[in-house]
């Protein structure tokens, strides 16, 4: 059965104290990885797109990577702006889309 | 224009009420998606529209009812709804329903409320 896994589900960090983020996914087959970020109360906001194991993407002080297994969301020196929820999605070759639980990440001044 | 818009933003409505939700992109995209999320939860998929034809319908009840007029609008028409069925409901677009054009562009959501 396909399944992703976020992890941890929630995070603390100080400003300035960079972390990473876990997608661990199960498919049959992955067509694409997406990070997505959400406010409360809003929609989700597309950040990346990962297709194939060892491709990067950055932006700003976001970085995504991916394996045969996992993705990270590695976040360099947070700013409280970056204070989120943090989704990651699978598109498998059965044509589905899975979503993740999400990480709800919190950054202190 | 990189958005996609939902109308209403929030919406009561009893049990017995019959309402729409109204969702529209002008971003050229030909697959459309309708989502429910419950609080501290992810979108669960509820269907997709793929170039006007319902591609995707996740064993979602009777009672929600889509409907893609054309390529840009996307409606969810309600009807005898119940309290569980209280969520915020999001519409998403995408430059095709596969492959490397499955970024899903979402708008704000409609927060439904159901007495």
């Amino acid at each position: 059965e396909d399944q992703v896994t976020q992890s941890p589900e929630a995070l603390r960090l100080q400003e300035g104290e960079s972390s990473s983020l876990n997608c661990s996914y199960t498919v049959s087959g992955l067509r694409g990885l997406f990070w997505y970020r959400q406010d409360p109360g809003k929609g989700p906001e597309f950040l990346f797109t990962l297709y194939s194991a060892g491709e990067e993407k950055e932006k700003e002080r976001l970085k995504a990577t991916l394996t045969k297994k996992e993705s990270f969301l590695h976040i360099t020196a947070p700013k409280p702006e970056d204070s989120a929820t943090y989704l990651c999605a699978v598109y498998s070759s059965a044509s589905k889309i899975i979503f993740g639980s999400g990480t709800r990440l919190s950054i202190r001044p | 224009d990189t958005e996609v818009t939902q109308t209403p933003k929030h919406l009561v409505m009893g049990m017995t009420n019959k309402k729409s939700l109204k969702c529209e992109q002008h971003m050229g995209h030909r697959a459309m998606y309708w989502y429910k999320q419950k609080a501290k939860k992810p979108p669960e998929l509820m269907f997709v529209y793929s170039y006007e034809k319902l591609s995707i319908n996740e064993s979602v009840p009777s009672r929600f009812s889509p409907e893609c007029p054309n390529s840009s609008l996307l409606n969810l028409h309600l009807h005898a709804l119940q309290p569980e069925d209280s969520a915020l409901y999001l519409c998403a677009s995408s430059q095709g329903s596969g492959g490397a054009y499955n970024e899903q562009f979402f708008g704000p959501g409609t927060r439904l409320t159901v007495l």
